[in-house]
């Protein structure tokens, strides 16, 4: 089974309106952490926002809100007034266990295209 | 703002040739990351490095890789015989810990590498 699991492999945004990138994952450990990264074209991987599984309310960072829900494992990013430059692949990512366990997994990721 | 540098950003080789590619994370990061992905495909986990040793690895890291810290600030991961299926951008990111937002990795620009 796939640990990330994003379903959308492009969308597209009119310019000032809202978008959410869905993703849901799996994991039986109790404690994870769920992140969002941006990569533009030029290839970089920027972080965006970060949800610990323990944390009660869902994460928020200027016009990125995580759209946190725990029971049914999905963690969507909203990003809010979209603007021309956040045209670009976004990845789901999670780091799951305890005792220093580190690695994090990518899903697939979203196109996401804003139009002027 | 802190960031993660990665030299060269573009690196061509021939197969079997060896290459080391370099990165410096952020100054008060303690955990170190390689990654790579392939044109197209998601970011796949290579190497966790803590306290001067791999604390974790993936499958992908066969006898070919190794890492290093020659000094305080370096980072590096060196490819011994290089494959053609080893071209991708290798990304470089590191942490401050493991737990809670210090969990967050940050990312470098990667290195693009070709095998020829």
């Amino acid at each position: 089974a796939q640990k990330i699991t994003q379903t959308q492999p492009g969308m597209f945004v009119q310019e000032k309106e809202a978008v959410t990138l869905d993703c849901t994952y799996d994991t039986s450990d109790p404690s994870y952490g769920l992140f969002w990264y941006k990569q533009p074209s030029s290839g970089e991987m920027i972080f965006l926002i970060y949800q610990g599984s323990y944390d009660q309310q869902n994460a928020t960072e200027g016009r990125y809100s995580l759209n946190f829900q725990k029971a049914r494992k999905s963690a969507n990013l909203v990003i809010s007034a979209s603007q021309l430059g956040d045209s670009a692949m976004y990845f789901c990512a999670m780091r799951e266990g305890t005792g220093g366990y580190q690695k994090v997994t990518f899903g697939t990721g979203t196109k996401l295209q804003v139009i002027p | 703002e802190p960031e993660v540098t990665q030299t060269p950003s573009h690196q061509v080789t021939q197969m079997g040739q060896e290459v080391i590619l370099r990165c410096v994370p952020i100054s008060n990061h303690l955990y170190f990351y390689w990654y790579r992905q392939i044109l197209g495909q998601k970011v796949e986990f290579l190497v966790s490095f803590y306290n001067n040793e791999i604390s974790e690895k993936s499958e992908i890291f066969d006898d070919q890789f190794s890492v290093e810290r020659p000094d305080g600030s370096n980072f590096t991961l060196k490819i011994r015989s290089t494959k053609l299926e080893d071209s991708a951008m290798y990304f470089c990111a590191s942490s401050w810990g493991t737990s809670g937002s210090k969990e967050t990795q940050y990312f470098g620009p990667g290195t693009r590498l070709l095998v020829l």
